[in-house]
């Protein structure tokens, strides 16, 4: 099936640094990924979808540039966290759908998840 | 616009017993509707989908059958696991945006 990996799993940063946070197809090609942020009450908020070769397109109240993302492959997105703070800690999760054909029918492939602690 | 309502959890059951989360939508066209959960430390992985009224989602020996009349998508099981123990969401995708829509998600908890 379907796979998505990202990375890293974990990561604890200083508050101003900037951190990146990589999601990968690995044996498909995603035009189309999605970035969420989960609360610690678990409430899925979806932040971003990050189109293949262009800009993404960010939900409302996200900000744009606090949460860059990139998209410059069919297998890679990225998501950087620039000047990070305290409340920016988070768990976030990307999420592709799958491959040649696929359409809203079609299911979400979710990375495991990336912890991000903000000191 | 689009929006997705589950019970708030957490839900707490004994093994074996019968299992039933409530999800109900709203959506100005004909959307899929997903079940997803979500184990402890990990991503979401898909539980079941139904793409058209009446449709139901089997998988591991959950169910959800898609109720156009109701606009809902309930989750049932007849004989839980300790092992089902995890966050349940349920989601809606409309082909007019492409966006996954989830509920807040349900926790669920099987005492042995």
């Amino acid at each position: 099936g379907a796979v998505v990996s990202q990375h890293p799993s974990w990561v604890i940063c200083k508050s101003g640094t900037s951190v990146k946070i990589e999601c990968r197809s690995l044996d498909f090609q995603a035009t189309t990924m999605f970035w969420y942020r989960q609360f610690p009450k678990q409430s899925l908020m979806l932040m971003a979808t990050s189109n293949e070769g262009s800009k993404a397109t960010y939900e409302q109240g996200v900000e744009k540039d606090k949460f860059l993302i990139n998209h410059a492959s069919l297998t890679l997105s990225t998501l950087t966290v620039t000047s990070a703070h305290p409340e920016d800690s988070s768990f976030y999760i990307c999420s592709a759908r799958g491959g040649t054909g696929s359409s809203y029918n079609s299911p979400l492939h979710f990375g495991n998840g990336t912890r991000l602690t903000v000191t | 616009g689009n929006s997705v309502t589950q019970m708030e959890g957490p839900v707490t059951l004994s093994e074996e017993a019968f299992l039933t989360i409530n999800c109900t939508y709203t959506a100005t066209g004909y959307p899929s509707l997903f079940w997803y959960v979500q184990y402890p430390g990990e991503g979401l992985q898909l539980l079941l989908k139904a793409t058209k009224a009446d449709d139901k989602g089997s998988n591991k020996g959950f169910e959800a059958t898609y109720r156009k009349e109701t606009t809902s998508f309930h989750l049932e099981k007849g004989s839980v696991q300790v092992s089902d123990s995890a966050v349940y969401f349920c989601a809606l995708s409309e082909n007019r945006d492409d966006k996954i829509i989830f509920g807040k998600g349900t926790r669920l908890h099987i005492l042995p």
